[in-house]
């Protein structure tokens, strides 16, 4: 059985940065990539970028570019996402989602963290 | 970039009845196009993907159609549980994955 388990909340002050992380359990990890979707209050679903861990290659969306970095760690199959210089807008649900090789739609999803950008 | 643009932004509807979502992208995503039902406080949830392939678990009053650029999401008899949103998510052209920006559905 396939789960994605992310943990806690985090509340950041604006220009600081955050690493959300997302344990996968269950499947093959090197059969698949991981995504992050972020999701402001009261807000629609925005992806940010996504990693295939088995070979570290990573994308990212051109609005984040510079801002956001994916990483893997293969032996705890662990995926995290850093974002920097954080702001009020930054303020969100922040989800891992899993994509099947060659598939690209997400069929698992973690419970999401919520990043809270304050003073 | 493709936008995905939903309507309507919320639909009104009696438990029993029809209800039927609309998705369209602005360039032809073939046939790669999902559908997600989130419900307060969860995840989102795999409903469709391939444009009308049911994910596993869904039950078949949830269909799905379409190809290019118009999709439709049918939920044949509304059961309570199904009042939610929905969104639509292009993977045929990325970076990045665009999701539509969603559809309530809501009790009447």
């Amino acid at each position: 059985q396939v789960q994605l388990v992310q943990f806690g909340a985090e509340v950041k002050k604006p220009g600081s940065s955050v690493k959300v992380s997302c344990k996968a359990s269950g499947g093959t990890f090197s059969s698949y990539a991981i995504s992050w979707v972020r999701q402001a209050p009261g807000q629609g679903l925005e992806w940010l970028g996504g990693i295939i861990p088995v070979f570290g290659t990573t994308n990212y969306a051109e609005k984040f570019q510079g801002r956001v970095t994916i990483t893997a760690d293969k032996s705890t199959r662990t995926v995290y996402m850093e974002l920097s210089s954080l702001r009020s807008q930054d303020t969100a649900i922040y989800y891992c989602a899993r994509s099947v090789l060659e598939t690209y739609y997400f069929d698992h999803w973690g419970q999401g963290t919520l990043v809270t950008v304050s003073s | 970039e493709i936008v995905m643009t939903q309507s309507p932004a919320t639909l009104s509807v009696s438990p029993g009845e029809r209800a039927t979502l609309s998705c369209r992208a602005s360039h032809s995503v073939s046939s790669n196009l999902a559908w997600y039902q989130q419900k307060p406080g969860q995840a989102p949830r795999l409903l469709i993907y391939a444009a009308s392939t049911r994910a596993t678990g869904i039950p078949v009053r949830f269909s799905g159609s379409g190809s290019g650029t118009e999709f439709t999401l049918i939920i044949s008899s509304l059961q309570s549980e199904d009042f939610a949103v929905y969104y639509c998510q292009q993977y045929n052209n990325w970076p990045p994955w665009t999701f539509g920006q969603g559809t309530k559905v809501e009790i009447k």
